[in-house]
């Protein structure tokens, strides 16, 4: 089976923009899950998505929000981006509590 | 509120020695840990899941163990190699919910 995927791999953006990254879980996955890696903080959970539905959400503020679509493909949006969003975001797909994660996409703000 | 702790931050041995990494927890009511490998600025491959019913899983030169009790588990790697080399986390699960909280790591440098 083909593992997860996130696109883009790379992205640099301004203050004050918005970006949208995506993530194709494993098939036969239903649970999305989405991780905010810095040097400073490590691993932070943001939010896991289930059958299109937010069931958990971590300590991040409203500009950070996500979806998922019938096919179990996820999004996460940020909006007016700020420096300090600069990080490694990772998706990651679960089936039996097991999480597989995907290779991130490495955002840097300016 | 669930803190996971993993010492040392950083570990450099020879190749071929067998070696242990620790990783803590505050809260006992965990679903599960797993521990992961994660390569310079590469996502994160997972290790060993140890369900929390459970006292040690292995998987290779890998095995790895839990005490719920205690909040402690250890990744033990024996005959340690170069392509060992590479930060590992440990995470532990909560309830029937996905998110896992992890440890800052440790970055393991295997010398040849």
């Amino acid at each position: 089976k083909a593992g997860v995927t996130q696109t883009p791999r790379y992205l640099i953006k301004t203050r004050g923009q918005q970006v949208t990254l995506s993530c194709s879980p494993i098939s036969g996955h239903r649970s999305v899950s989405w991780y905010q890696q810095t040097p400073g903080q490590g691993l932070q959970f943001l939010f896991e998505y289930f059958s299109e539905t937010q069931r958990n959400k971590g300590n991040f503020p409203g500009r950070f929000s996500g979806r998922q679509f019938s096919n179990s493909r996820s999004e996460m949006n940020v909006s007016t981006l700020e420096l300090g969003d600069s990080a490694l975001y990772l998706c990651a797909s679960s089936l039996d509590r097991r999480q597989y994660f995907g290779p991130g996409t490495r955002l840097t703000v300016t | 509120k669930q803190e996971v702790t993993q010492i040392p931050a950083a570990l450099s041995v020879p190749e071929g020695e067998n070696l242990v990494l620790n990783c803590s927890f505050t809260d006992s009511a965990i679903y599960n840990l797993q521990w992961f490998r994660q390569d310079p600025g590469k996502g994160l491959t997972s290790l060993l899941l140890i369900q929390s019913s459970q006292r040690e899983q292995t998987s290779g030169r890998l095995n790895a163990s839990l005490d719920k009790s205690s909040g402690r588990s250890t990744l033990y790697i024996a005959a340690s190699q170069p392509g060992d080399s590479a930060t590992y986390l440990c995470a532990v699960g909560r309830g029937s919910q996905g998110n896992l909280i992890f440890g800052k790591g440790t970055k393991l440098s295997v010398k040849p």
